[in-house]
Formats: C-alpha cells, sequence, structure tokens
C-alpha cells in the first residue's frame, strides 16, 4: 500500500490570502500524482495530473509543482476565495492503475 | 454521457441485513473501484476491477463483495450488514492504459447501519 501524506490537515484563512499545502508520497514506485478538489456534498473532482519531475500545472487561481525525486507536490492557492472552501486530495497512481489517497487538507476560506 | 452513476443515493439497513449498491458508468472505462469514506480517513479502497471478469481487493474489503459482469457495471455487495460499514460510498471509474488518466466519481451513496 503506497502511504501517502498530507499536510496541513486543515486550515482556516481569509480571503485575499494566498496558501499551499503539501503531499508527500515515497519517491520509488511513482507513476502519476493526482489532485483532486472535494466540496462537501458532491464528489471529488480532478484538478491536476502530474507524471514528471519538475511540472508544473496551473487552472486560474490554482497551481501544483511536483517533485518525484524527494517525494512531494504543493498545491498553491493565489487569493483564496470563500468559493475555494473545500477539501484537496492528493492521490497516487501505483500498480493495477489503483489510486491511493491521501487523508486531504480542509480549507476553510472567510470573509 | 451520464458519467458515472450510481444507485441509491440514501440507504438505511438493520444490522444483518444484506443490500447491493449499484454503479454503472458509459464512458467504456476499464477500470472501476469502490471507495468508503469516513471521517479522518480520507477516501479507502474497497474493491477494484481492471476489467470485465476481474475484480481484487483494495484496502478494506472485509464484509464486501463485488462482480464485473460487464464494463459498465460494478455492483457492492453487502452481505451482512454492520454498523461499522455506516459510510458514504463512492464509486469511480477511469481509463487505464496511461498513469494520468482522470479518476471520474459517481455521487455518492450515504448508507446507515442500525
Amino acid at each position: 500500500i503506497l502511504n501517502v501524506e498530507q499536510s496541513p490537515q486543515s486550515l482556516h484563512v481569509q480571503e485575499g490570502d494566498s496558501t499551499n499545502f503539501t503531499c508527500s508520497f515515497p519517491s520509488s514506485n511513482f507513476y502519476a500524482l493526482h489532485w483532486y478538489r472535494w466540496e462537501t456534498a458532491k464528489s471529488p473532482e480532478a484538478l491536476f495530473v502530474m507524471t514528471l519531475n519538475g511540472d508544473e500545472k496551473k487552472k486560474g487561481r490554482i497551481s501544483a509543482t511536483l517533485n518525484t525525486k524527494e517525494g512531494y507536490s504543493y498545491l498553491y492557492i493565489k487569493g483564496s476565495q470563500p468559493e475555494d472552501s473545500a477539501t484537496y486530495l492528493c492521490a497516487l497512481t501505483g500498480t493495477a492503475s489503483k489510486l491511493t489517497f491521501g487523508t486531504g487538507t480542509r480549507l476553510q476560506v472567510t470573509l | 454521457n451520464a458519467g458515472v452513476t450510481q444507485t441509491p443515493k440514501f440507504q438505511v439497513l438493520k444490522t444483518g441485513q444484506s443490500m447491493t449498491l449499484q454503479c454503472a458508468q458509459d464512458m467504456n472505462h476499464e477500470y472501476m473501484s469502490w471507495y468508503r469514506q469516513d471521517p479522518g480517513m480520507g477516501l479507502r479502497l474497497i474493491h477494484y476491477s481492471v476489467g470485465a471478469g476481474i475484480t481484487d481487493q483494495g484496502e478494506v474489503p472485509n464484509g464486501y463483495n463485488v462482480s464485473r459482469s460487464t464494463t459498465e457495471d460494478f455492483p457492492l455487495r453487502l452481505l451482512s450488514a454492520a454498523p461499522s460499514q455506516t459510510s458514504v460510498y463512492f464509486c469511480a471509474s477511469r481509463k487505464t492504459g496511461v498513469s494520468y488518466n482522470e479518476q471520474f466519481f459517481g455521487p455518492g451513496t450515504r448508507l446507515t447501519v442500525l
């Protein structure tokens, strides 16, 4: 079983703040890293998939980076808005196409 | 495309009852999986399938059975429900072949076992 760890567990920021959180994973047996956004009472939705060391992806105010050699990925949110409030999940693709998920970072953005 | 569909959305069972959670996808995805979501524990993999006729266990398979007779359907069976199986269940699917294919989730089934 791949060990995927996310930190912090939860985060509370003010509107307009920029924030980031971390996903850590074993650097061996790496195939791909996925970030998902999961709003309460909905199902997770894919944000990014990254496969190569040094990959950077961006979607609006959200971006992510990947370091496969040291086994981590960062997710950044610039100028947080209340609609960014959600749980952000990181997942690794290992063997047999399985995705192993971390426990997530719960972000709350207040006015 | 409807994507990944799950039924029912809500279910209440008594301890010892059995039931089947339905999952279907219309994207011709080979890989399908079932997760359960519990507070503080994220998504844990119950069972998965890489194609019709092939299933395998995930992290928490005990108390659950699956089958994959068609590419489209992947039902999850609770043989004898226990209160510990109270959870939200998500079905997901993705195309295999490359590791960076996105995984799509169904809307979830909220199950309560009394």
